[in-house]
């Protein structure tokens, strides 16, 4: 299986203030998703990012609160932007090329303050 | 909508002492059900893939089932080492990596 690197591992932020974190895939993949983990909860997709375009993002997602870049088949960023405390989560990459299972990154562990 | 509920929430075993825990699932036109292992601070490690109803998966101490309705996880013989967060998801028709999760099971095995 391919290998997630994210950055950064964790953060604090300040409430108002924007964080992108990136996803480095040690391969090109077909498929690159962003998924949400609440304190205490499970995951829920953010968006899946689409190579050269436009991400499609779930309901309850946008845009202009979670940009989404993915200029190449091995790198995306995610951008959680005008932060609060309610954006305190881990966001985890995943990929998956080619069969139905999907992988994921260390994640990112946000503390919005 | 589709739907994953996982049991129980939270489950202590001594080391050695068997059990399973349950993923239901409501969903339209299920591609896959998988299974993760999560430890804390780290994101979801695969586990198995199961794809339709009387398949089983075994790796160690752990074995996956899947009916039309729900899946096992059978931990057997745990250790103190087993003890994490087991996460399973669902993938339904044309949604390639989409995962659906449950809320978990987190398993703790005492020595």
């Amino acid at each position: 299986s391919a290998v997630i690197s994210q950055k950064p591992s964790r953060d604090i932020c300040q409430r108002g203030t924007s964080l992108t974190i990136q996803c480095q895939v040690d391969s090109q993949v077909t498929m690159m998703f962003w998924y949400r983990q609440q304190p205490g909860q499970s995951l829920t997709l953010i968006a899946t990012a689409n190579q050269g375009s436009e991400a499609t993002y779930e309901s309850g997602f946008v845009i202009d609160k979670f940009p989404i870049s993915r200029p190449n088949l091995t790198f995306s960023t995610l951008t959680v932007s005008n932060m609060s405390p309610e954006d305190s989560s881990i966001y985890l990459c995943s990929v998956a090329d080619g069969v139905p299972e999907a992988f994921f990154g260390q994640g990112t562990r946000l503390t919005v303050v | 909508e589709d739907q994953v509920t996982q049991s129980p929430e939270a489950l202590r075993l001594q080391e050695g002492e068997s059990s399973s825990l349950n993923c239901s699932y409501t969903v339209s036109g299920l591609r896959g059900l998988f299974w993760y292992r999560q430890d804390p601070g780290k994101g979801p490690e695969f586990l198995f893939t199961l794809y339709s109803a009387g398949e089983e998966k075994e790796k160690e101490r752990l074995k996956a089932t899947l009916t039309k309705k729900e899946s096992f996880l059978h931990i057997t013989a745990p250790k103190p080492e087993d003890s994490a967060t087991y996460l399973c998801a669902v993938t339904v028709s044309g949604n390639t990596g989409k995962l659906i999760f449950g809320q978990g099971t987190t398993l703790q095995v005492k020595p």
